[in-house]
């Protein structure tokens, strides 16, 4: 098994809707999560931290499931700008940093 | 304005050849590391370094070399032994050991004529 899956997409979503990822893990150990943006051709940048308690921001929220072992992000009212690849991120230490393969979204006018 | 460069942006390189990547930070971070991405696949982790002088090696090490000089400079090099350079790369730096959040250079694309 993979350390860190994501269903690479595309999500293909109208302007205006939901649209939820998750990111399955293995390594229980792993102290910190985060998702990532990455435009094409452009470097990753961070998108927000995820927390048990969940953590909100505008129109994104992150969850983290320890028990279930996987971390989410739902989008709300998705603008065209949102389109990009979302990557799931796992820290536990400088040494251990793991990058899924990402998810790619693609919002439609 | 603070931030992490790096250079060259495209890079066309003969095989057989050695080339040198730079990445730049004026962050006062401590840790920096170097990542490659392939089409299709996560980033995956060459080397990194924790402090001066010190670099520990990555999953995918073999045929890549680094050195750690000064805190702000962190340079790869792609050696001849590297079988498929051919690539994304991507320098980060972290601000220290109780600080998560990676930043992002804008990274050098490799193309291996």
């Amino acid at each position: 098994r993979k350390e860190v899956e994501q269903d690479p997409g595309p999500f293909n979503v109208p302007e205006g809707a939901t649209v939820a990822f998750n990111c399955t893990y293995s390594n229980s150990a792993s102290q910190s999560f985060f998702w990532y943006r990455q435009d094409c051709r452009k470097e990753p940048k961070l998108l927000m931290s995820v927390y048990s308690s969940g953590n909100e921001d505008g129109r994104f929220t992150a969850q983290l499931n320890r028990a279930s072992q996987y971390i989410s992000l739902l989008i709300r009212d998705s603008k065209l700008s949102d389109s990009a690849t979302y990557l799931c991120v796992l820290y536990g230490g400088y040494q251990k940093v793991t990058f899924g393969t990402g998810t790619k979204l693609q919002v439609i006018p | 304005d603070g931030g992490i460069t790096q250079s060259p942006k495209y890079l066309f390189r003969k095989e057989g050849q050695n080339v040198t990547l730079s990445c730049e930070q004026n962050l006062n971070h401590d840790a920096m590391y170097w990542y490659r991405q392939d089409p299709g696949q996560g980033l995956r982790l060459i080397y990194y370094s924790q402090i001066v002088n010190d670099f520990q090696k990555g999953d995918i090490a073999e045929g890549y070399s680094v050195s750690r000089e000064k805190k702000e400079s962190f340079p790869l090099t792609v050696t001849s032994a590297q079988k498929n350079p051919t690539a994304f790369y991507l320098c980060a730096s972290v601000q220290g050991p109780s600080y998560n959040e990676q930043f992002f250079g804008p990274g050098t694309r490799l193309t291996v004529l």
